[in-house]
């Protein structure tokens, strides 16, 4: 079965810190590797979309790596704000072709930004 | 420029009562799909369809159907609401595979 587990769970930190977040999977066939971020109450939205021939990608103060050999991906976030705080899932696609993605999502790490 | 609209935002239902969510984009997408999100668990997906008049089953789609009319609607109908169907249903679209999905606000539904 296709899982996608991440760690921490739940993460405090201090604006202005840096923190990074981890992301396993076992998904096969493997598309590709996606991050979201889940603001309380609003839907999920898109960081950062990775395939196998991709080890690290950015946008803004978010960087994103892969390790496809040991199915690992991490969500590095520089120089935190309050509005970073948020859920961030982690979601893997295992497309092979026909209608959906195929996609596993993570659980999520809830990241509390504190002034 | 809207997105993905959801309507309506919060819903609380009786058991046994049905009602349908709606999904509206004004992107032009291909695919749509109709996910629930449960605490303690990752997304799962219900329905999705590929294109207009077009629709198929995902990963936990026992207690819903969904139908495509037009394009830019994909609707998620619930015959007869039950406890276990209290949960919060996001609509996504995307042009297609490979690419990232634009997801709804999401809507809060009660079933009590």
């Amino acid at each position: 079965k296709n899982q996608v587990e991440q760690s921490p769970q739940s993460l405090i930190i201090l604006e202005g810190k840096n923190c990074t977040l981890q992301c396993n999977y076992t998904v096969s066939p493997f598309s590709n590797l996606r991050w979201y971020k889940q603001d309380t109450g609003r839907g999920p939205v898109s960081l950062t979309i990775m395939t196998f021939s991709e080890n690290t990608k950015s946008n803004g103060r978010y960087t994103a790596t892969l390790d496809a050999d040991t199915k690992q991906s991490s969500l590095h976030i520089t120089a935190s704000q309050l509005s970073d705080s948020a859920s961030y899932i982690c979601v893997v696609s295992s497309y092979s072709g026909g209608g959906a993605d195929g996609l596993t999502f993570g659980k999520g790490t809830h990241l509390i930004i504190q002034p | 420029n809207a997105g993905v609209t959801q309507t309506p935002k919060f819903r609380v239902l009786k058991t046994g009562q049905s009602m349908t969510l709606l999904c509206a984009q004004d992107m032009n997408h291909e695919y749509m799909y109709w996910y629930r999100q449960d605490p303690g668990m990752g997304l799962r997906l219900i329905h999705y369809s590929v294109g207009e008049g077009t629709t198929a089953k995902g990963e936990v789609p026992d207690g819903y159907n969904v139908s495509r009319l037009k394009k830019q609607n994909f609707l998620l109908g619930l015959e007869s609401a039950a406890p276990s169907q209290t949960s919060v249903y996001f609509c996504a679209s995307t042009p297609g595979p490979f690419r990232g999905y634009t997801f709804g606000s999401g809507t809060r539904l009660t079933v009590v």
